[in-house]
């Protein structure tokens, strides 16, 4: 199985400034025929499912705004969230979907204003 | 507009089953597959496996093997995760998430089913 790993668990950063969260994965996401990380993330808030913020480690969902970029590359990746807003607040998982089964998930990682 | 709506919540015995369902609307059932994934309470996620609608095989994550059935019924668009044997570790909240259909990221989830397990 292919273990994902976050880092922070947990991040306190200020109204307007960036958070970045890091994921790591045992193994290369990285496919040789597509040239594409299957690597996601998500967002959950309290009391909801999760919601996709971007797939591919960089393609953001649509919908979602372009504060939140997905980096990366391999076995390293990364969610920046820049001119953080209150609603930012929330748990944020990525996942890889490269071999499976089984899909599996970071630890989370929980993100508050300081 | 996309949309999956689960069943509500469940309290169980230990020892007992729960099947949960998860009707799907506004895209073809038989295009995406459907994945089941569970949260304990504080806890992250964890997923459980997926079903093909179209034909519905199956794969399961190895914890839940032997454990878990998912099946669907095509005429009403609808899946369903059947976990028996239940334990106290299995209270969570059950979701049911539709992937994409290029790859096996979600882009729809339903609202989630509460599965209590108590004596």
């Amino acid at each position: 199985d292919i273990v994902m790993t976050q880092s922070p668990d947990s991040l306190a950063v200020s109204l307007g400034e960036r958070a970045t969260i890091y994921c790591k994965s045992s193994q290369s996401l990285l496919s040789s025929s597509s040239n594409k990380n299957s690597l996601a993330w998500y967002q959950q808030k309290p009391g909801q499912p999760p919601k996709l913020l971007t797939y591919w480690a960089s393609t953001r969902e649509s919908g979602v705004p372009d504060r939140f970029s997905g980096g990366g590359s391999g076995t390293d990746f990364t969610l920046t969230i820049s001119n953080l807003q209150a609603e930012d607040v929330a748990v944020y998982y990525c996942q890889q979907y490269y071999s499976i089964p089984p899909i599996t998930f970071g630890q989370g990682t929980r993100l508050e204003i300081k | 507009q996309v949309q999956l709506v689960q069943s509500g919540a469940e309290v169980k015995k230990p020892g007992a089953s729960v099947k949960v369902s998860c009707k799907a609307s506004g895209y073809t059932f038989t295009g995406h597959y459907i994945h089941w994934v569970r949260q304990a309470p504080g806890q992250g996620l964890e997923w459980m496996g997926r079903i093909n609608p179209n034909s519905g095989a199956t794969n399961y994550a190895q914890k839940f093997q032997g454990r878990v059935t998912m099946t669907r019924d095509t005429s009403i668009s609808t899946a369903y995760m059947e976990l028996s044997r239940l334990t106290f570790d299995d209270t969570a909240v059950y979701y049911c998430a539709r992937d994409r259909g290029d790859a096996d990221y979600w882009d729809s989830w339903g609202q989630g089913t509460l599965v209590t397990v108590s004596s």
